[in-house]
């Protein structure tokens, strides 16, 4: 069965270091989405998108973040300067099309910023 | 999307029906309800969706009440495997690709 991997699996940075998630979408997939969980506490949505463009973005998705489908497999997510807060478990997901709108999570990048 | 309320925990033996419950009492028409679950700090798993109608697939099976305005995941034989953190959420199947939004779900904890 198709999945959404996720690399790495774990991340440690030091604050005002940048970093990037990858995450691969289940192949045939066009909308993707970053969510993050912070130790403890409710799944986040940061940002969704879909046509090379953002469709939806948090609050929380603030100038640190960006995202980006460099070629036709990879998404990625990038925090330019890290924080301490920025410390989280980050999920990668993916929907197929607008007629099948569940959404598919990956395994999650740990990321400990120190 | 609409509220939804779930009890924080629930307990159940090994080889019973887990069933577990959710109020959205303001769900409208065109709002589908999902359920998801995580273990221990995986990725979400999507379980079942449904609108009106119930629902039933290899996981698990979704009853939801004529008004709508709750539904019951039923796990018709639990394992220990299926220890997790269930979530209930109430969306809109747009076709924009719109977020999910979860709350704090109900932990099942399954028991020998």
């Amino acid at each position: 069965e198709p999945e959404v991997t996720q690399t790495p699996s774990h991340q440690v940075t030091q604050m005002g270091q940048e970093v990037i998630l990858r995450c691969v979408p289940i192949s045939n997939h066009l909308y993707f989405y970053w969510y993050r969980q912070i130790l403890g506490q409710k799944v986040e949505f940061l940002v969704s998108f879909y046509n090379n463009e953002i469709s939806e973005k948090s609050e929380i998705f603030d100038d640190q973040f960006s995202v980006e489908r460099p070629d036709g497999s990879n998404f990625t997510l990038k925090i330019r300067s890290t924080k301490l807060e920025d410390s989280a478990m980050y999920f990668c997901a993916s929907t197929r099309d607008r007629g099948q709108e569940t959404q598919y999570f990956g395994p999650g990048t740990r990321l400990l910023v120190l | 999307d609409a509220k939804t309320t779930q009890p924080p925990s629930m307990d159940c033996a090994e080889g019973r029906a887990a069933n577990l419950p959710c109020n959205h009492s303001t769900i409208s028409g065109n709002e589908y309800v999902y359920w998801y679950r995580q273990i221990h700090s995986q990725g979400p798993q999507y379980i079942i969706h449904g609108l009106k109608n119930n629902e039933t697939n290899e996981m698990a099976s979704l009853i939801i009440t004529e008004d709508r305005k709750s539904s019951t995941l039923i796990l018709p034989h639990a394992t220990l495997r299926d220890t997790a953190v269930y979530y209930c959420i109430v969306r809109v199947n747009t076709g924009t690709a719109s977020k999910l939004t979860f709350g704090t779900g109900t932990r099942l904890q399954v028991t020998l």
